[in-house]
């Protein structure tokens, strides 16, 4: 079955830093992915797309890739602030419907 | 804020009942998908309705169902409320069907049922 893994513990970063996000996934071939942002009590919030034929998509402070070969996406957050601290959600779609990852809670410390 | 709503935010029920779950979707949006997300997971879908037809469906049993109107509210309603189906549950509005379009969250229904 379908399966899309990340990071399960949570990414402490220095503020300033690059933080970077995982998303892998299996036995899937997936038209495009996304990445969200989730607040505590929240709905997600849509960051980016990427799609298949799409090595890298930047917008701002954020960057995100895709090696269809590796079966993964990074997500990337340059100059990192405390305001960026929440869990960040990957999505796989093929059509419709989106599979999605757990997410991966990121906290930008002072 | 994304500009959908739902409603109520909060929502205790007991094992057997039914419940109905709304959402106001952004105006022009005429697909709206439903979402069921367990503490520490990711969403699931449950289905997608697109002008006012449901227009796909995840692992969810018939219990599930919807509806979805002219006016861009949508509702979801669960029958025969079962203990696992404490959950928050999240509808996304989105200009198309495609999934290529980006799909605006709610802020959610936490439901516990006891």
């Amino acid at each position: 079955s379908q399966k899309i893994e990340q990071n399960s513990e949570a990414l402490n970063i220095q503020e300033g830093k690059t933080a970077t996000l995982t998303c892998n996934y299996t036995n899937y071939s997936p038209a495009y992915l996304q990445w969200y942002r989730q607040d505590p009590g929240r709905g997600p919030v849509f960051l980016l797309l990427i799609r298949e034929n799409e090595k890298e998509k930047r917008k701002e402070r954020l960057k995100v890739t895709f090696d269809t070969t590796l079966k993964q996406s990074l997500f990337h957050i340059t100059a990192s602030q405390p305001a960026d601290s929440a869990t960040y959600l990957c999505a796989l779609g093929s059509g419709y419907q989106l599979i999605w990852g757990a997410g991966t809670k990121l906290i930008i410390k002072p | 804020e994304t500009g959908v709503t739902q409603s109520p935010t909060h929502l205790i029920k007991t094992r057997g009942q039914q419940v109905t779950l709304r959402c106001s979707s952004q105006s022009g949006h005429n697909t709206v998908s439903w979402y069921q997300q367990a503490l520490g997971q990711g969403p699931q879908f449950i289905f997608q309705y697109y002008r006012e037809e449901e227009n796909g469906r995840g692992n969810f049993p018939p219990r599930f169902s919807g509806l979805q109107f002219p006016n861009y509210s949508s509702e979801l309603n669960v029958n025969a409320l079962e203990l696992d189906d404490s959950a928050l549950y999240l509808c996304a509005s989105s200009l198309d069907a495609s999934g290529r379009e980006t799909q605006y969250f709610g802020p959610g229904t936490r439901l516990l049922v006891l």
